[in-house]
């Protein structure tokens, strides 16, 4: 079945620092990629998304590219801040259905 | 627009008990989706529904989880024994489900605590 793996479990950073979560998935259709963060207390909120190879998606700073080739959709912030700490997911919607596949999750803390 | 309302925010259940998590959707949305979040686990989809009808219930879910959609602004899931290992955080999430790439809009959730 269709996965997405986030390499990451847990990022410490600084204010400022660049931030790159890793995302692999592995899908036997063409998916949609997404990212989506959590706050405390809050359910996931949709970030942005990409569906088609090459396609960067973006949204608050955080950017994401689309590889086909290397089955990958990898966060990237060139500067977080505080306010970024949250948890971050990774997941994808095959074709073939509406369903969701998420990935583990990537908890950030970002220290001022 | 209204999001995606959850009610309650909290409930702590006794061993055995029956237990209804309810969620209404976006206005408009045709689907809906019931999952389960844990730190062991992350986030786990229990069922998922188009314009009302069950799509996805959940597979290793379906013994004592049930979702229903009573009308398409109201679902309700009902948990039948709960047990210690329910404890989690359940999520409702409504879709326009026009296309595949369309987003999912979550509830706050429902954290429920089993004793």
């Amino acid at each position: 079945g269709d996965s997405v793996t986030q390499t990451e479990g847990q990022v410490a950073l600084s204010e400022e620092d660049f931030l790159t979560i890793h995302c692999n998935y592995s899908a036997s259709g063409y998916p949609a990629l997404f990212w989506y963060v959590q706050y405390p207390g809050e359910g996931p909120q949709f970030l942005f998304r990409a569906s088609r190879d090459k396609e960067k998606g973006s949204s608050r700073g955080f950017e994401a590219t689309y590889n086909k080739e290397a089955t990958s959709f990898h966060l990237q912030k060139a500067s977080v801040q505080e306010s970024d700490s949250a948890v971050y997911y990774c997941a994808l919607s095959d074709g073939g259905n509406y369903k969701y596949v998420f990935g583990a999750g990537t908890r950030l803390k970002v220290i001022a | 627009d209204a999001g995606v309302t959850q009610t309650p925010r909290h409930e702590v259940a006794e061993k055995g008990q029956t237990i209804i998590l309810k969620c209404e959707p976006v206005s408009g949305h045709n689907d809906l989706f019931w999952y389960r979040q844990t730190k062991i686990q992350g986030l786990e989809l229990l069922s998922y529904f188009r314009s009302k009808s069950l799509m996805e219930d959940g597979g290793a879910f379906k013994d004592r989880f049930k979702a229903e959609m009573l009308n398409s602004s109201f679902s309700t899931l009902k948990i039948q024994p709960t047990e210690p290992k329910d404890s989690a955080v359940y999520l409702c999430a409504s879709s326009l489900g026009d296309k595949y790439y369309a987003e999912q809009f979550f509830g706050p959730g429902t954290r429920l605590t089993v004793l």
